[in-house]
């Protein structure tokens, strides 16, 4: 069965950098775009960006500013997410998805989301 | 920059019908935003229920149902169940430089 698996809570300073994982299985890994979308708290879902597993191709949201870099590890079928710089207000649950529509967007299987606490 | 609005918050009796919607400040929602809607419990991922306006996946009970109503997407649920009190949220695609843009979510209650 399809699931995506990402890698544990996480506290950082202020100002230092994130690394996540998710970790696909069930499926063939280069066949889907996966996106990562982030909830700070009580907060709505922001969508962050997407890759191309295939190619390694990206797209961000604006709203990041450049501190977003989203990569991919084929033979390791991971994803990874990279958040620099990190402030206060990037104290958030992160999660990934995966995009099943070719023609369109649809997240339709996700993982189980890392906290990640900016904390001084 | 673009808003996606959503109700903040809908109470429904259970059995009842409830409709969520779901508007855009660029204009009219079209199945060219290809409008998703999600389900999300307390300390849960989010859950799809609605992808490409009308399309359901598997899991998705036949009481909730998508469509394109006066401009805006909607999200309706027939006979509504206890089990579907949860955070709804919808997600619009606009392609260009900033292509996709959730909303900012309806507390349904079930009363």
């Amino acid at each position: 069965q399809v699931q995506l698996v990402q890698s544990g809570a996480e506290v950082k300073n202020p100002g230092a950098s994130v690394k996540i994982s998710c970790k696909a299985s069930g499926y063939t890994f280069t066949t889907y775009v996966i996106h990562w979308v982030r909830q700070a708290p009580g907060q709505r879902l922001e969508w962050m960006g997407w890759i191309d597993t295939d190619n390694g191709n990206t797209k961000y949201s604006q709203n990041f500013q450049g501190r977003v870099t989203i990569t991919r590890d084929t033979s390791a079928t991971t994803t990874y997410m990279e958040l620099s710089s990190l402030r206060f207000e990037d104290t958030a649950v992160y999660y990934c998805a995966r995009d099943d529509c070719s023609n369109g967007v649809c997240f339709l299987y996700w993982g189980q989301g890392s906290l990640v606490t900016v904390s001084s | 920059q673009t808003v996606v609005t959503q109700e903040p918050s809908l109470t429904v009796s259970p059995g009842g019908t409830v409709t969520l919607t779901c508007a855009s400040t660029t204009g009219a929602v079209t199945s060219a935003n290809y409008p998703n809607w999600f389900q999300q419990k307390p300390g849960q991922a989010p859950r799809a229920l609605i992808y490409s306006t009308n399309n359901k996946p598997s899991w998705t009970p036949a009481r909730f149902s998508g469509s394109l109503l006066g401009g805006k997407a909607a999200l309706t649920l027939s006979g509504v169940q206890p089990d579907d009190e949860a955070e709804y949220y919808c997600l619009l695609f606009y392609g260009g430089v900033q292509p996709l843009v959730f909303g900012g979510g309806t507390k349904l209650t079930v009363l």
